[in-house]
């Protein structure tokens, strides 16, 4: 089945500092999502993105799924983005998402 | 617009018992998902339902069934509970049709003594 890869694992920053995240997927997908987990363990919808690059904030992301990869961007971190941030994709449209381990994100003041 | 929502959040059993955890979808939504997130083992797909239907099932024993009632409300049960059955059990609801975005409920934390 198809894998997904997230790094790094554990990120720690300053607030006001910008940070990447990356997942890369083994296989052709249909859907690609990014979701932070807050605290009490809800999954937060942030992109849903195939491919190309959106734009939300201070947040922004890129699929180039040429490359079977993408990148959440998180400009001037703040601590409420703490949490945990994952990559889910699903290779067939309308079945299950496969999600990456997941981004450890802390952000201190 | 109101969200997915979950109930319980909390339920504690003892091991051998039944659960029942219950989603509503977002109104307009008719494919329900559930995943089980436990602690090292990440997040895994468990079950998809779509216009009453079972559409596909995850890497998971018969004792996790489930169904989804006319109204696309959906309910997830687990025979014969396990200790590790302990996670948080989140359901997500979409649109039909193919390259939907799925949205996700607060969860249900199940833990089994």
């Amino acid at each position: 089945g198809i894998q997904v890869e997230q790094s790094p694992p554990d990120l720690i920053l300053q607030e006001g500092a910008n940070s990447t995240l990356r997942c890369n997927f083994s296989d052709s997908v249909n859907n690609l999502q990014w979701f932070h987990q807050n605290p009490w363990g809800q999954l937060i919808n942030l992109f849903y993105i195939p491919s190309g690059t959106k734009q939300n904030g201070r947040l922004s992301a890129t699929t180039v799924a040429t490359e079977r990869y993408s990148l959440l961007y998180i400009s001037s971190s703040q601590t409420t983005d703490s949490g945990v941030y994952f990559c889910a994709v699903d290779p067939q449209a309308g079945t299950a998402l496969i999600f990456g381990k997941g981004t450890t994100l802390s952000v201190s003041s | 617009e109101a969200g997915v929502t979950q109930s319980p959040t909390h339920l504690i059993k003892t091991r051998g018992q039944q659960a029942t955890l219950r989603c509503s979808p977002i109104s307009g939504h008719t494919s329900v998902y559930w995943y089980q997130q436990a602690l090292g083992l990440g997040l895994q797909f468990l079950l998809w339902y779509d216009e009453g239907e079972e559409r596909n099932r995850g890497n998971f024993p018969p004792r996790f069934s489930g169904r989804q009632f006319p109204n696309y409300s959906s309910e997830l049960n687990v025979n014969a509970l396990e200790l590790e059955d302990s996670a948080l059990y989140l359901c997500a609801s979409s649109l039909a049709g193919q390259q939907e975005t799925q949205y996700f409920g607060p969860g249900t934390r199940l833990l089994v003594l």
